[in-house]
């Protein structure tokens, strides 16, 4: 079973608007990893947040990390069409593993 | 920079041949890393290695595949004898961080189907 599990599976939205996923875990980690992919390509990395850090911002791409509740966010505001694609989330539990994924369409 | 370096980009065989994925990683990043991506099962890391040394080869699914990294700028995957069941994409991926802890490169996959 995966290690990581993205929420939504699919999201839909207008360009403009915001875009949300959420990942959920199972055990503790060092950090953990937001990747895209866009359809028939390799994964690109987008953003990595430390276990100790609690938000992370890369220009339209904030991230959230709590420990506690093991769960990550990854906030896209202001989406584009060119956005589109699957998001992954990814963490070294013990091994490393790619969560299930976010499918992401920004309708222009 | 050059990215990821895989070849071939596609390759379609027969069941029970023998199929041999490139790929060059990052030059300058010591870790390197092979997936295999289905629909059904996702993303699952195959293998990494370290410094070319193979450090979890615990995601390699049958000893009918072996991943060989004999140089810091080439490595192999290598499936012998090829199943229908193996069909997939698999990526290659180098970092600078080492191990399992740093950002990783991916390259853009090579998109096997046995028949």
């Amino acid at each position: 079973s995966q290690q990581g599990e993205e929420d939504p599976q699919a999201l839909s939205i207008q360009e403009g608007e915001n875009a949300t996923m959420n990942c959920s875990y199972k055990t503790s980690i060092n950090n953990l990893q937001w990747y895209r992919q866009n359809s028939g390509r390799g994964l690109v990395h987008l953003i990595l947040i430390r276990s100790n850090e609690r938000e992370k911002h890369s220009g339209r791409l904030r991230v959230t990390l709590d420990t506690s509740k093991k769960s990550s966010s990854l906030l896209i505001t202001a989406s584009r069409a060119a956005d589109t694609a699957s998001y992954f989330c990814a963490g070294n539990f013990n091994k490393f593993y790619f969560g299930s994924g976010t499918k992401l369409n920004v309708k222009p | 920079d050059a990215g990821v370096i895989q070849s071939p980009r596609h390759e379609v065989t027969e069941m029970g041949q023998e199929v041999t994925l490139r790929c060059k990683p990052i030059s300058g990043h010591n870790s390197l890393f092979w997936y295999r991506q289905t629909m059904m099962r996702g993303l699952e890391l195959l293998i990494y290695f370290n410094n070319n040394v193979p450090i979890d080869d615990s995601g390699m699914p049958e000893d009918r595949f072996s991943a060989k990294m004999p140089n810091a700028s080439f490595s192999t995957l290598k499936i012998q004898p090829s199943e229908p069941r193996d069909s997939a994409v698999y990526f290659c991926a180098s970092s600078a961080s080492g191990g399992l802890n740093g950002a990783q490169y991916f390259g853009p996959g090579t998109r096997l189907t046995v028949l």
